[in-house]
């Protein structure tokens, strides 16, 4: 049981390039969650989706999309990266949304040149 | 607005001893707190959880203890073990949407 899985694991980017960073939970969990780490700091909320077909945006959204392909994969998109988004990302899903714990992948560290 | 920190960024110990790491937060109406424990270069792990309706709760090794009167958290690891060496987080999970982190304490372990 992989339990929440993030690709790909580093990314260096050019400012103005786009990516998308990939994340798919086996648990049949219904929400799921991106997250972004800096240096010191705890977890801040970029978007979340509450189910299959919602997503909300968070604490710190801007220059960032998601997209909720189906109930296992949701996706954050970099349109036009740059040097602020330089962070580790981490996808996260519960089973419901409120006052349940989140489970957390191993990260993506992107680095925005 | 709502925040979630931990009293000390960093702590050493000695293998063997007892630690605890301490969070406070500040929003009264939060009833229910999640610990998570943060490896180099991976993922928050679930450690163990508590709801207002408790004062206390114990897992393997680890005690969690609740004072809502002072809005204070603290997470107790007996014995502690070199494995235990990671950043860990108290996490504010009341919210439907979200959770709040406080900003860590990295746990160092001395053998």
């Amino acid at each position: 049981n992989a339990g929440v899985t993030q690709t790909p694991k580093f990314q260096v980017l050019k400012t103005g390039q786009s990516m998308t960073l990939q994340c798919a939970q086996d648990m049949n969990h219904n929400s799921m969650y991106w997250y972004r780490q800096d240096p010191g700091m705890g977890l801040r909320l970029i978007y979340y989706s509450a189910s299959e077909g919602t997503t909300d945006k968070g604490e710190v959204p801007n220059g960032y999309n998601v997209s909720r392909l189906n109930k296992r994969e949701f996706s954050l998109r970099l349109e036009s990266a740059a040097p602020s988004q330089t962070s580790v990302y981490f996808c996260a899903s519960t089973e419901l949304i409120a006052k349940n714990i989140q489970y957390f992948g191993a990260g993506t560290r992107l680095s925005v040149l | 607005g709502e925040s979630v920190g931990l009293h000390l960024p960093t702590l050493s110990v000695q293998e063997g001893d007892n630690s605890i790491i301490n969070c406070a937060y500040s929003n009264s109406a939060s009833d229910y707190f999640i610990w998570y424990k943060q490896e180099s270069g991976k993922g928050p792990q679930f450690i163990i959880d508590i709801r207002s309706n408790m004062d206390k709760r114990q897992g393997q090794r680890v005690t969690v203890l609740l004072n809502k009167t002072v809005k204070h958290l603290s997470l107790q690891i007996a014995a502690t073990q070199p494995g235990d060496s990671a950043v860990y987080f108290c996490a504010d999970a009341t919210g439907a949407n979200n959770l709040f982190f406080g900003t860590g304490t990295r746990l160092t372990v001395i053998p």
